[in-house]
């Protein structure tokens, strides 16, 4: 089983729809990262969270560590939103920081 | 603009040939490190380094060297490139604590795309 598990794996919306992606982990992490890949491009990090919820935009993330669990949200989604969403954590006291990667959700918009 | 620079963007090798893939940070972080993507396979970590002088291997560090003599720069050395080796690269760079700060966190390099014929 997989450290990080990320579901669903895809994931088509129409345009203002909300959508909901999910990771659990099964590692005590000092953090959990949501980073998002547009098709041929780079990766940017949208999130680091250690406790709580962060909003940014039209994108929210949560985490309840008790449940190791995390829940990244996106409202009144748009064609832009098309991307590959993953959930990365790094576990506890590893070194140099290293992150645990999820597969990845890919989100497809409609307009 | 801070971040983390990579180049080159694009790169063809011939197996067996060597070359240099280029990372540098400006941000003054600790933490530097390369990871390969690979469709089917996610991310996974090549080297990674502490600080300067420090470096450590990854999950998948064979046909790869590094070095770490400044804490601005950490280049990735193929030393004899395989097809196997044909991916997209990724260095990245974080502060030592992952803190709430404004400041910390991950960045990533907007990648290196290899081909090796």
């Amino acid at each position: 089983k997989n450290e990080v598990e990320q579901s669903p794996q895809n994931l088509t919306a129409q345009e203002g729809e909300f959508i909901t992606i999910n990771c659990s982990y099964s590692v005590g992490i000092s953090a959990l990262h949501w980073l998002q890949q547009h098709p041929g491009g780079g990766i940017v990090s949208l999130f680091m969270l250690s406790s709580g919820k962060k909003k940014h935009g039209r994108l929210i993330a949560t985490i309840n560590i008790q449940e190791k669990h995390s829940s990244l949200h996106i409202t009144a989604s748009h064609p832009r939103d098309s991307a590959v969403y993953i959930c990365a954590v790094s576990p506890w006291k590893a070194a140099g920081n290293k992150l645990t990667f999820g597969g990845g959700t890919r989100v497809l918009v409609k307009p | 603009n801070a971040g983390v620079t990579q180049t080159p963007k694009f790169q063809v090798l011939k197996t067996g040939q060597s070359m240099t893939l280029q990372c540098a940070q400006d941000m003054n972080h600790e933490y530097m490190s390369w990871y390969r993507q690979d469709p089917g396979m996610g991310l996974r970590l090549i080297h990674y380094s502490v600080g300067a002088g420090i470096t450590d291997q990854g999950e998948v560090p064979n046909g790869y060297n590094v070095s770490r003599s400044t804490t601005e720069d950490f280049p990735l050395r193929l030393l004899s490139a395989a097809p196997s080796q044909t991916s997209v690269y990724f260095c990245a760079s974080s502060t030592r604590t992952l803190g709430q700060g404004a400041s910390d966190g991950y960045t990533f390099g907007s990648g290196t795309r290899l081909t090796v014929v």
